[in-house]
């Protein structure tokens, strides 16, 4: 029954080690979204794929990339992690349209060491 | 700039009190107006939503108007349960491209 599927749930990495972070979805939406929620705090968006489109936030890093090879996957990938990475990375979708709503996995959790 | 400003918390209910949590937005246009809603440990869940002036959403004994006149979007629920306890988010889409814009969230706590 699950519609957004974030893998893993939680990852641990080494400071400056890559990590990439998976978004599947069931829904067949078109637009695709990352954010990063640090504790007790907004989630801040990074950027979001509306169908092959890349849009890519003002002030995300360049440390963040991402990808989408088709409608249903879209990874995240964090070239050199640093200890100020360390949050949870929250995955959505939608149709996109001025009322739809936005659907949420249940987030990485993501720890620097 | 585009905004949601809602209430601080944390906030502590007894069980079976009447919640309110204020939100509060700035937009260009007219966006519509989202409360989401996250468990310890989890996603974001829809709570409800309303697309136009005076639409109310509702769910799960939640209700929230849209108020255009006072740029509003306040959250209640005439009986809180100890289930209820999260942290509640106020967002729009009057973003770019019609990316959300969130509030701070609000953190529920209903003891028994």
């Amino acid at each position: 029954d699950a519609m957004v599927i974030q893998n893993p749930r939680y990852q641990v990495t080494q400071f400056g080690k890559p990590v990439t972070l998976s978004c599947s979805q069931t829904l067949n939406h078109n637009v695709m979204y990352w954010y990063q929620q640090k504790s007790s705090q907004a989630p801040k968006l990074l950027f979001h794929y509306y169908d092959k489109d890349f849009n890519n936030e003002a002030d995300t890093p360049d440390n963040f990339q991402s990808r989408r090879p088709n409608t249903s996957f879209c990874f995240l990938d964090i070239r050199s992690p640093g200890l100020g990475d360390a949050a949870m990375y929250l995955c959505a979708t939608s149709w996109g349209g001025p009322d739809q709503p936005q659907h949420f996995g249940d987030g990485t959790r993501l720890s620097i060491l | 700039g585009d905004s949601v400003t809602q209430m601080e918390g944390p906030v502590t209910l007894s069980e079976e009190a009447f919640l309110t949590i204020n939100c509060t937005y700035t937009a260009t246009g007219y966006p519509s107006l989202f409360w989401y809603v996250q468990y310890p440990g989890e996603g974001l869940q829809l709570l409800l939503k309303a697309t136009k002036a005076d639409d109310k959403g509702s769910n799960k004994g939640f209700e929230a108007t849209y108020r255009k006149e006072t740029t509003s979007f306040h959250l209640e629920k005439g009986s809180v349960q100890v289930s209820d306890s999260a942290v509640y988010f106020c967002a729009h889409n009057g973003g770019s491209q019609g990316n959300l814009i969130f509030g701070k969230g609000t953190k529920l706590s209903v003891k028994p």
